[in-house]
């Protein structure tokens, strides 16, 4: 099976843009969840979707939102970025909305925000 | 409020010698605790997970990890170290039932000297 892909790999946009992230899951995998990895604050949990809905949430603005598609893929969107959203931002899927999951990452966006 | 606390930011073994990742967590119920690996520039590997019945788990590449309720610690333990486990070294908890919802330790980082 091929592994959770995530596009583009690398982005560099500047202070008030935009950006919207994108993470193919796992074949057959129904929930997506997304982390912001920085060197200051590590790897923190952003929010997770699953069958279209998103289901937890962690403590981020509201600037930084997402979706599921029917096929799973889902997208993350930050807007009016700042200088602190550089981040590496990475994708997680996992098979099933019960217990007993694990998470499989895909390799991650790299975003420089100048 | 869920935490995961890993009090070595940095170890350094010899090649050969065993080695001992420490992570505490703080959670209320039933944990499912992780161990993930990162290589540089690449995403999160598991390589391990806790989800209930034995205490002790195996995971890939020798890796062995022992889940203490009574002192909220679920250590990474490997016999023999091989240079290619250079790494960093997160451990996890997830705050859902689901285990898709991760808080992650601020990592270790594992050297290997020859």
């Amino acid at each position: 099976k091929a592994g959770v892909t995530q596009t583009p790999r690398y982005l560099i946009k500047t202070r008030g843009q935009q950006v919207t992230l994108s993470c193919s899951p796992i074949s057959g995998h129904r929930s997506v969840s997304w982390y912001q990895q920085t060197p200051g604050q590590g790897l923190q949990f952003l929010f997770e979707y699953f069958s279209e809905t998103q289901r937890n949430k962690g403590n981020f603005p509201g600037r930084f939102s997402g979706r599921q598609f029917s096929n799973s893929r889902s997208e993350m969107n930050v807007s009016t970025l700042e200088l602190g959203d550089s981040a590496l931002y990475l994708c997680a899927s996992s098979p099933s909305g019960t217990s007993g999951n694990a998470q499989f990452f895909g390799p991650g966006t790299r975003l420089t925000v100048l | 409020a869920q935490s995961v606390t890993q009090p070595d930011i940095h170890i350094t073994v010899s090649e050969g010698a065993s080695l001992e990742l420490r992570c505490n967590y703080s959670y209320g119920a039933t944990p499912y605790l992780f161990w993930y690996v990162q290589s540089p520039g690449q995403g999160l590997q598991l390589l391990l997970k806790y989800f209930s019945g034995d205490t002790l788990v195996q995971g890939i590449k020798g890796f062995e990890a022992e889940f203490k309720r009574s002192q909220s610690s679920f250590n990474l333990r490997k016999p023999s170290v091989h240079w290619s486990d250079a790494a960093e070294y997160f451990c996890a908890v997830g705050i859902n039932q689901a285990g898709t919802a991760l808080i992650f330790g601020k990592g270790t980082t594992l050297s290997v000297s020859s």
